[in-house]
């Protein structure tokens, strides 16, 4: 098992540009998350999915849009990054059961110009 | 509100020392969970532990211990004869339950572990 992936792993973009992060997970997790993670932050939830085709707002979600058209697929997209959206990205997927705990991706680090 | 604190941003200290990292948290849940992930330098998330609300008892697993007390609503970590491999960024983090059957998860801002050789 792979875990949960991420694509790709470095981008940088310039102010205004569009972009999709990719997350795969074979675990066959009902539940899947963005974070980002910012010196000094700690991770903020930006979007969730409970199952496929459902989506919910986190903590900080704007200027980002989700999507979940497959169980195991979650994808985020920027339409037009601005330098304050420059992090680290973690996607996370887990299991119904309360109790499980996040599985995390390896990240994604985005730089805009 | 649901919200974790870490007041600790960064600790040294020497080999072989032990090393207690704070965590507080805040929710007025009474069913929860808590939780202590590892981020080394390479920057991936590694899981530590969970704890639910219901199970105060201490846990200890080699050199890591844990001390859950809900009276002063704190899950602290302490790393016994800390080794070099032990530097790290450590989050603790809180599960809780924000409706239409989700859970959701809040880190605190995360306590910088460096253990000098």
């Amino acid at each position: 098992n792979a875990g949960v992936t991420q694509t790709p792993k470095f981008r940088v973009l310039k102010t205004g540009q569009s972009m999709t992060l990719l997350c795969a997970q074979d675990m066959n997790h009902e539940y899947m998350y963005w974070y980002r993670q910012d010196p000094g932050m700690g991770l903020r939830l930006i979007h969730y999915s409970v199952g496929e085709g459902t989506t919910a707002k986190g903590e900080v979600p704007d200027g980002y849009n989700v999507s979940r058209l497959k169980k195991q697929n979650f994808l985020l997209g920027l339409e037009s990054a601005a330098p304050s959206q420059t992090s680290v990205y973690f996607c996370a997927s887990r299991p119904r059961l309360a109790r499980g705990e996040q599985f995390f991706g390896p990240g994604t680090r985005l730089t805009v110009l | 509100a649901q919200k974790v604190t870490q007041a600790q941003t960064e600790i040294s200290v020497v080999e072989k020392e032990d090393v207690t990292l704070d965590c507080v948290y805040e929710t007025r849940d009474t069913t929860y969970y808590l939780f202590w992930y590892k981020q080394p330098p390479s920057g991936e998330l590694v899981f530590l532990i969970r704890r639910n609300s219901f199970d105060e008892q201490n846990e200890i697993s080699g050199r890591y211990s844990w001390n859950f007390q809900k009276s002063t609503s704190s899950f602290n970590f302490t790393i016994t004869a800390s080794q070099v491999v032990d530097s790290a960024v450590y989050f603790c983090a809180l599960m809780f339950y924000s409706g239409a059957g989700s859970y959701q998860l809040t880190f605190g801002k995360g306590t910088k572990l460096s253990v000098i050789p």
